[in-house]
């Protein structure tokens, strides 16, 4: 069964530095999220690929975060410089994106980020 | 006001129980109501879909959505061991969207 992969898994970086995730999502799925899983809480959406085209990424912090997907496969969510409150987990999705709700949200394991 | 309230619990019930889990949201807008189960450490998988609102049935499971309270619920019967996990309800609006409001999530653990 297709799965979508991210790397590293987890990943203990010190504050200031700078830190890279990697998704790849299941082959043939056009649309790519990114979200924000702080412990206890839901997912919330970072950043939304159409294809290489950023659909919505009025949630990312833009001072500090950047996502691209170059050639509209995988992608990268870069954070420089990484802040304590960053500690998260870091959730990759994928889909074939169809409008309309019947669209379902494939995720990946994960990168669980901690910041000392 | 969220847009999408859910008891984070944490609910513990003995193995064979029935099991109900419940969401609020606030924008009748809502059309796509789905419920997502994530065990530890991985990240969420669909469970549940259903669109509008009625019943849901799929093995032990049953999702139910009622509009006119913006209320929906996932019920599990014989409530198993591999059950624990965190549900995650989660709601799109459709009309063009493809973007998830997600609830807090609900940490249930089922007692052997």
């Amino acid at each position: 069964e297709a799965e979508v992969a991210q790397s590293p898994r987890y990943k203990i970086t010190e504050k200031s530095q700078a830190v890279a995730f990697w998704c790849d999502p299941i082959s043939g799925h056009a649309t790519l999220y990114w979200y924000r899983q702080i412990l206890g809480q839901g997912p919330e959406l970072l950043v939304q690929f159409q294809d290489e085209s950023v659909v919505d990424d009025s949630q990312l912090p833009k001072d500090r975060f950047s996502a691209e997907r170059l050639k509209g496969v995988d992608s990268t969510l870069k954070i420089q410089p990484a802040e304590l409150g960053d500690s998260a987990m870091y959730l990759c999705a994928s889909s074939f994106g169809v409008a309309g709700g019947e669209d379902t949200q494939y995720f990946g394991p994960g990168t669980r980020l901690t910041v000392l | 006001q969220k847009e999408v309230e859910q008891d984070p619990g944490p609910l513990s019930v003995p193995e064979g129980a029935i099991v109900s889990l419940n969401c609020t949201y606030s924008n009748s807008a809502f059309q796509y109501f789905m419920w997502y189960r994530q065990y530890s450490r991985k990240g969420p998988e669909l469970l549940m879909y259903t669109y509008s609102s009625g019943n849901k049935e799929d093995g032990r499971f049953t999702a139910q959505v009622d509009k006119s309270s913006k209320y929906i619920s996932l019920f599990i019967r014989d409530s198993q061991p591999s059950d624990s996990a965190t549900y995650l309800c989660a709601i799109n609006s459709g009309a063009g969207s493809y973007q998830l409001t997600f609830g807090k999530g609900t940490k249930l653990s089922v007692i052997p």
